[in-house]
This record gives C-alpha cells, sequence and structure tokens, in this order.
C-alpha cells in the first residue's frame, strides 16, 4: 500500500526561525513529489520534484528530493507569520496521476 | 496561470436532498480531474478520477451512486452529492491536471458542505 509520512506533525517556531519538514514515502511507480502549501481553502502548489538532488526555490522556500533514501524536505528561513500553514506532501503515481497525501504540518509562526 | 473555480463555495442542506457542486479549470484545458474530501484536521482524501467523455473512476470505499460525477467537457467536472445525510458533511476539493504545465495539478478553493 502507499504511503506518505510528514514529520513532524506541527511545529510552531517564532518569526525569524528556519524550519525543515519533512516528506518521506513508499510508493509503486513514482512519478513526482510535491509541496502544497493550504491555510483556510484548498491548497496551493509550491513545488513539483522528479528529479534526486536539485533543489527548487522560491523566495525563502526551497525543496530537495533523494530518490534513494526516499524522502524529501522542504525548508523555510526567515519565517514570517504569513506562513503559518499546513504543508502537504503528495507524492504522484505514473499511472492515472493519483496523488497521495501525507497528513500534513501544521506550522505555527508566532511573532 | 492555471485557476480552478468551484462553485458555490459553501452550501447548507436538508438531509435527503441532492447538492451539485462544479469545478471549472479556467484557463486550461483537464482531461482529467479529481475530487478530495477533507474532514477537519485531517488530509486530503480521494475520492474519484474524472476524466473526461468517459466514466469517473472511484476510490475503495466510496459509493458511486451516492457520488455522481460528470465529466461532459475539458473544463468541466461536477460532483452531486446524492440523498446526503449529515456524515456527508465535509470540505470538498477538486483539482484538475494542467497538462500544459508538467501535469501538476491544481486545485480548486473547495467546497463546505453542511447537512443538517
Amino acid at each position: 500500500e502507499d504511503k506518505v509520512v510528514q514529520s513532524p506533525l506541527s511545529l510552531v517556531v517564532h518569526e525569524g526561525d528556519t524550519v525543515t519538514l519533512n516528506c518521506s514515502y513508499e510508493v509503486t511507480n513514482f512519478r513526482s513529489l510535491l509541496w502544497y502549501k493550504q491555510e483556510k481553502k484548498a491548497p496551493t502548489f509550491l513545488f513539483m520534484l522528479t528529479s534526486s538532488g536539485i533543489e527548487k526555490k522560491s523566495g525563502r522556500l526551497s525543496s530537495i528530493l533523494d530518490k534513494k533514501e526516499l524522502f524529501s524536505i522542504l525548508n523555510i528561513t526567515a519565517t514570517q507569520t504569513g506562513d503559518s500553514a499546513i504543508y502537504l506532501c503528495a507524492v504522484e503515481k505514473t499511472s492515472g496521476s493519483r496523488l497521495t497525501f501525507g497528513e500534513g504540518t501544521q506550522l505555527t509562526v508566532n511573532p | 496561470g492555471a485557476v480552478v473555480s468551484q462553485h458555490p463555495s459553501w452550501v447548507i442542506c436538508k438531509s435527503g436532498t441532492s447538492v451539485k457542486i462544479e469545478c471549472r479549470s479556467l484557463d486550461f484545458q483537464a482531461t482529467t480531474m479529481f475530487w478530495y474530501r477533507q474532514f477537519p484536521k485531517q488530509s486530503l482524501m480521494l475520492m474519484a478520477t474524472s476524466n473526461e467523455g468517459s466514466k469517473a473512476t472511484y476510490e475503495q470505499g466510496v459509493e458511486k451512486d451516492k457520488f455522481l460525477i460528470n465529466h461532459a467537457s475539458l473544463t468541466l467536472s461536477t460532483l452531486t452529492v446524492t440523498s446526503a445525510h449529515p456524515e456527508d458533511s465535509s470540505f470538498y476539493i477538486c483539482s484538475a491536471r494542467n497538462s500544459g504545465m508538467g501535469d501538476t495539478q491544481y486545485f480548486g478553493p473547495g467546497t463546505r458542505l453542511t447537512v443538517l
């Protein structure tokens, strides 16, 4: 059975801190790993990772994939209160593009 | 861009009635759309995969006669919750696969359904 596990499940930090969110997976026919940010409504897309070792970066957020060890990390530097959200990791298979989601990490950034 | 809309954004209905939720890809065509539901403090659970012009593929445990899916055009999929009951109250989210942007799935804003 496909499995996506995120850790930690929740995290509370102060503004300015750097955080690292983890996602490990066990999926047959892996195609890609995606990170989403979910605030009050539906998830918004952050990154799609298909190749090992290539860092994707967007402002203060960055992510990397290790296909050998089957995990990905999402880094957020100089956190702000607006980064408070649930961060979801999902894995896509080659067939049918189904996404299997992890439980998410609830990040709270306090001023 | 890759914008997906849902309508309505929230709905309250009586037990036993049917509710239709629309999912539209506004600036791209989507041969495949997905329907998820999300309970409070839980992750997204895939309900079904909707393919334009053909029958939807339902996940195990999802009743296809209760959750009717129609994907009649490349920009519209609908989910009808038939004979809704309070346990169907949930946040329903659709996503659309954008082939022009690496097959990334973009999500609609979600529909909050409350069944009284």
